[in-house]
């Protein structure tokens, strides 16, 4: 089946820095990946629907300014939180939908923790 | 709008017990619905999908769900748990709008 990888898998970084989430879609190109995030023992909630090519289209709440999302290519989208706090601590998972014939995979997550 | 109800924040039996986990949908076109595994620490694993095909779906693990249009259910049944089925599942819903929106989850405990 398809497989969508994630990196790094966890990572640790200082209040203020920013960290970059890569996205790879290994044996699918995916035109559309989504970036979820969930907050501990909660459900997944969408942050931004992200099209190779153009701009990232961000759900209701969602700073665009802080989470940073880059999709140059059919394999490759990258989320990156710009001057990380302790609040954005989460687990981030992206998913990508293949262009035939539409189905949708997840990635297996990347713990963020800001201290 | 489309959304998803998952009845129960926790669900409890006993290994060798059956399991039913509830979902409810509310969409305003045909859906497409999927149930997803999560455990501690690590991404979703998909256990089944319906797309508009029989509404009977077998999944992965020995579980099934049958999507029910008069009751806009989505229900997860397992005939007898194991220990390893402990775990959070997710009901989603997707419309076609390639948003794939996630319920609250459900944890499952299973006793020995």
């Amino acid at each position: 089946g398809a497989v969508v990888s994630q990196h790094p898998s966890r990572v640790i970084c200082k209040s203020g820095t920013s960290v970059k989430i890569e996205c790879r879609s290994l044996d699918f190109q995916a035109t559309t990946m989504f970036w979820y995030r969930q907050f501990p023992k909660q459900s997944l909630m969408l942050m931004a629907t992200s099209n190779e090519g153009s701009k990232a289209t961000y759900e209701q709440g969602v700073e665009k300014d802080k989470f940073l999302i880059n999709h140059a290519s059919l394999t490759l989208s990258t989320l990156t939180v710009t001057s990380a706090h302790p609040e954005d601590s989460s687990f981030y998972i992206c998913s990508a939908r293949q262009v035939t014939p539409g189905e949708q995979y997840f990635g297996p997550g990347t713990r963020l923790t800001v201290t | 709008a489309q959304s998803v109800t998952q009845l129960d924040s926790h669900v409890s039996v006993s290994e060798g017990t059956p399991v039913l986990l509830r979902c409810n949908y509310s969409s305003s076109y045909s859906p497409s619905l999927f149930w997803y595994v999560q455990h501690p620490n690590k991404g979703l694993q998909l256990l089944l999908k319906y797309t508009s095909a029989a509404t009977l779906v077998k999944g992965i693990n020995g579980f099934e769900a049958e999507f029910k249009k008069s009751e806009t259910s989505f229900h997860l049944t397992k005939p007898s748990a194991h220990m390893s089925d402990a775990a959070e599942y997710f009901c989603a819903v997707n419309t076609g709008g390639f948003k794939t929106i996630f319920g609250a989850g459900t944890r499952l405990f299973v006793k020995a």
